[in-house]
């Protein structure tokens, strides 16, 4: 049982370029959670899912984009990465009435 | 969802017991306290949570008041592992949508 899975774990990206981050979970768990957080700071919410095809935003959704197309997967992405963007990113996942589970960050640095 | 409030930062001896509180005034009646905690730059780990009842599991203990509009996370014999950010959130158990963490207690386990 893999959990909440997400890749890649480090990347650089140059100012302007696009990328996915991949969030993938096997526990059927309906609602799913994307955060950022920046150095010494708190997490804060870019987007969030409660089932597939159906997805809504959160406190800090410019620059981000997502989709839900199947239970498992919840991809982030993003169109034209600016060094505000540098942070690390956790995918979240859980069940409706229970605590969340999260992956192990994916730390996105913007040059 | 209602807004908690938590003391930014404890410290606690090793092997003590570490109280954290937390006020949630607004709470509803169908709104569930939960614990969560942050060890450094790990991704955030769901440690409990309760409706009205204490409750307690292998990692914690959670005491909610009779009015319910607070809880003590205990955490009974803390290790220097312990050392992390808690975050207590307040949210609808069914039907919940938004998770968003506050600022959290810096708690700091000293040998």
């Amino acid at each position: 049982n893999a959990g909440v899975t997400q890749t890649p774990k480090f990347r650089i990206l140059k100012i302007g370029q696009s990328m996915t981050l991949q969030c993938t979970q096997d526990m059927n768990h309906n609602y799913m959670y994307w955060y950022r957080q920046d150095p010494g700071m708190g997490l804060k919410l870019i987007y969030y899912s409660v089932g597939a095809g159906i997805t809504d935003k959160g406190e800090v959704p410019n620059g981000y984009n997502v989709s839900r197309s199947t239970t498992e997967d919840f991809p982030l992405r993003l169109e034209l990465a600016a060094p505000s963007q540098t942070s690390v990113y956790f995918c979240a996942s859980s069940l409706t009435g229970f605590g969340a589970f999260f992956g192990q960050g994916t730390r996105l640095t913007v040059v | 969802d209602a807004k908690t409030t938590q003391p930014p930062s404890m410290d606690c001896a090793e092997g003590r017991a570490a109280n954290l509180p937390c006020n949630h005034s607004t709470i509803s009646g169908n709104e569930y306290v939960y614990w969560y905690r942050q060890i450094h730059s790990q991704g955030p780990q769901y440690i409990i949570h309760g409706l009205k009842n204490n409750e307690t599991n292998e990692m914690a203990s959670l005491i909610i008041t009779e009015d319910r509009k607070s809880s003590t996370l205990i955490l009974p014999h803390a290790t220097l592992r312990d050392t992390a950010v808690y975050y207590c959130i307040v949210r609808v158990g069914q039907g919940a949508q938004k998770l968003v963490f506050g600022q959290g207690t810096r708690l700091t386990i000293n040998p």
